[in-house]
């Protein structure tokens, strides 16, 4: 049964770096083809990508936030974390980790997020 | 990077009602399209894959179509549970990079 589940902290301050971290069960960032991915949605509006690691430990970043973004992962821990720095009001939002599982071991397959953490609330208030 | 549009923004039917909802990339991709359920306070959950592909386990009222550019998500009878927020998403493969629509809501008249 695969599970993941995000935590972090509820409220940061402006400027301040955001640190959340994604704990998983029913699968290993070791096996080839799977990835975890964070992905964000403010209040009221549309999911945006954000990052994603792979079983290679191979890293890519949205265009517009690649700058401020960091993702690690721990695989003895069964754990990913995202660093977000520079934080702003607008970055308020419930974060998600979800998986892909490219099962073939190649980028070229299908991707789709299968399983989705149930989200946390960032706020970003002084 | 490739923008996604959906329409409607939103739509209300009523049940058993068949609910079409348009996604249109801003270039070809294939049938690098995957769509999306999400209620209220709950994470997405993924209803079709690869544009045509009905995840397992999903009810066979829900189908997907299109390539290209233009992609088409159908509700073939909706039911009072289907009340949500639908999302397209498309993906690259290399590198990997994901952009999802801006949603469509779905509510029951």
């Amino acid at each position: 049964q695969v599970t993941l589940r995000e935590s972090g902290p509820a409220l940061v301050k402006p400027t301040q770096t955001l640190t959340l971290t994604c704990t998983f069960s029913g699968f290993s960032l070791s096996t080839s083809g799977m990835c975890v991915s964070w992905i964000r949605q403010p209040p009221g509006k549309a999911l945006e990508w954000l990052a994603l690691i792979d079983w290679d430990d191979d890293k890519y970043y949205s265009t517009s936030l690649k700058t401020r973004l960091t993702i690690s992962k721990d695989t003895s821990k069964n754990q990913v974390v995202l660093t977000m720095t520079n934080m702003d009001p607008v970055d308020t939002a419930t974060y998600y980790c979800a998986r892909i599982d490219y099962g073939s071991g190649s980028y070229f397959s299908s991707a789709n997020f299968d399983y989705w953490g149930q989200g946390t609330l960032v706020t970003v208030s002084s | 990077d490739i923008q996604m549009t959906q329409s409607p923004s939103s739509l209300s039917a009523s049940v058993g009602d068949r609910v079409t909802i348009t996604c249109q990339a801003s270039q070809d991709i294939s049938n690098y399209l995957n769509w999306y359920q999400q209620k209220p306070g709950k994470a997405p959950k993924l209803l079709i894959y690869d544009a045509s592909n009905l995840e397992t386990g999903v009810p066979s009222r829900f189908s997907g179509s299109g390539s290209g550019t233009d992609f088409t998500f159908t509700i073939s009878s909706l039911q009072p549970e289907d009340i949500a927020t639908y999302y397209c998403q498309q993906y690259d493969n290399l590198p990997p990079l994901f952009t999802f629509g801006p949603g469509t809501k779905v509510d029951i008249k």
